[in-house]
């Protein structure tokens, strides 16, 4: 089964500081897809950042990246210099076929 | 970049009618689009996949008879839920994958989503 697991229901960080999202995934291919899509208030979808898994340089996108360990099945969402605006539910997602499969979500809040 | 519309971004209505939502691609043309269905606080559900010119494709659990799917052009699918009932309240999303972009591993671009009420 394809399958994208979110331990953390809700996190938060105060602002400026660093806040790191868990995420891990259950798939039999051994090519495929990683996102992070942010979904603030509005529900607006936002992709945040994406990770091709046969990579194995860790994607960066500005303030936010991740930690990729494909063995493990493992791909967390490190965000530095927290700002207020990162506030919103974050997915994890991935596409192992054809499909975007998401994980339940983190609740993010960004304290000032 | 790529833009998808929804429309309408919200809608009320009566417990038996039917609703229609519309999901457009802008500034390309989408042979495939996914229908998502959120409950608050909850993860985004894969509904159906909808191909241009052929059957949607849905998912396990999906009654196919009240959403119904209809992708007659390559820029427009539409999801009508037929004989609507309040537990169909939820929040519908629609989104589409560029071809021109990249391969069925790109990201894809979402509607800002059509927040139903079935009174």
């Amino acid at each position: 089964a394809q399958t994208v697991t979110q331990s953390q229901p809700e996190m938060s960080v105060q602002e400026a500081e660093t806040v790191t999202l868990s995420c891990t995934y259950d798939t039999s291919e051994n090519n495929y897809y990683l996102f992070w899509y942010k979904q603030p208030p509005s529900r607006q979808m936002i992709l945040v950042i994406r990770q091709e898994a046969y990579k194995q340089q860790n994607a960066t996108e500005n303030r936010f990246s991740v930690n990729f360990q494909k063995a493990a099945k493992s791909f967390s969402l490190k965000i530095s210099d927290s700002q207020l605006g990162d506030t919103a539910m974050y997915f994890c997602a991935f596409i192992p076929t054809d499909k975007l499969i998401f994980g339940t979500g983190t609740r993010l809040q960004v304290f000032p | 970049g790529a833009v998808v519309s929804q429309h309408p971004s919200w809608v009320i209505c009566k417990s038996g009618t039917s609703v229609k939502i519309e999901c457009r691609s802008l500034d390309f043309q989408a042979t495939t689009m996914f229908w998502y269905r959120q409950f608050p606080k909850q993860s985004l559900m894969l509904m159906a996949t909808s191909n241009e010119g052929s059957k949607a494709t849905y998912e396990q659990g999906v009654e196919k008879d009240k959403f119904l799917i209809n992708h007659a052009s390559l820029t427009l699918s539409t999801l009508t839920v037929t004989s609507a009932h309040p537990e169909d309240s939820s929040f519908y999303i629609c989104s589409a994958r560029d071809p021109a972009v990249s391969s069925y591993n790109s990201p894809l671009h979402f509607g800002n989503g059509t927040r139903l009420t079935v009174t």
